[in-house]
């Protein structure tokens, strides 16, 4: 079974710095996806990024990019100039298309803040 | 419709009440999953529809919990003699057919979830 480890619960960044979510994960799969979901208080789980891992390319997104470590099994997400906006908790979260087996693994989430 | 719609959006039940949630997804997506969210942690798995056939029900919690899509396109979570430890939020998403996952276009799109409590 697949697992995905979010090991901070908490994170903290100052309004225009640099900040970077830790994740690994773990299959026996070579063909998938990895996301980074970004979830507010209104509890809209928003996807920010997603990752597929055949491409050895780093994932972007405006703010947003990704280091992708397959050989680690490791996700991280940077957030660049940090807004107020991107206070919110981030869910790693991991998908496969084997069969009927195509559901999506979330990580226990951290919470980031952002201070003025 | 433009997202997924889910209702209602706040459930408070007796312990032991049976209650239904309700999930739209967007017109035309074949894959439609529940998830279930305890305070302050990720969303787990509980089952995964395509069109109408239930493919995966491994993640339901016991047989309390019974989801159908009978059309291919609503679903209803419902939940019989609800207990506590049910209380959470309950997530729907959807997302294109298999063929369209495979060109890249692989996202699953939330609902905005059901807050279930229960007394």
């Amino acid at each position: 079974a697949q697992t995905v480890t979010q090991s901070q619960p908490e994170m903290s960044v100052q309004e225009a710095e640099t900040v970077t979510l830790s994740c690994t994960y773990d299959t026996s799969e070579s063909d998938y996806y990895l996301f980074w979901y970004k979830q507010p208080p209104s509890r809209q789980m928003i996807l920010v990024i997603r990752q597929e891992a055949y491409k050895q390319q780093n994932a972007t997104e405006n703010r947003f990019s990704v280091n992708f470590q397959k050989a680690a099994k490791s996700f991280s997400l940077k957030i660049s100039d940090s807004q107020l906006g991107d206070a919110a908790m981030y869910f790693c979260a991991y998908r496969t298309f084997t069969g009927a087996n195509s559901k999506l693994t979330f990580g226990k989430g951290i919470t980031l803040s952002v201070r003025p | 419709g433009a997202g997924v719609s889910q209702s209602p959006r706040y459930k408070v039940a007796k312990r032991g009440q049976d209650v239904a949630l309700r999930c739209d997804p967007i017109s035309g997506h074949v894959s439609l999953f529940w998830y279930q969210q305890a305070l302050g942690q990720g969303p787990e798995f509980l089952t995964y529809f395509q069109n109408e056939a239930q493919l995966d029900k491994s993640g339901l919690p016991s047989d309390r919990f019974f989801a159908e899509r009978p059309e291919g396109s609503v679903s209803t979570l419902k939940i019989q003699r609800t207990q506590q430890e049910d209380s959470a939020v309950y997530l729907c998403a959807s997302s294109p057919s298999r063929t369209v996952l495979l060109s890249g276009a692989n996202v699953l799109t939330f609902g905005a979830g059901s807050r279930l409590t229960v007394l």
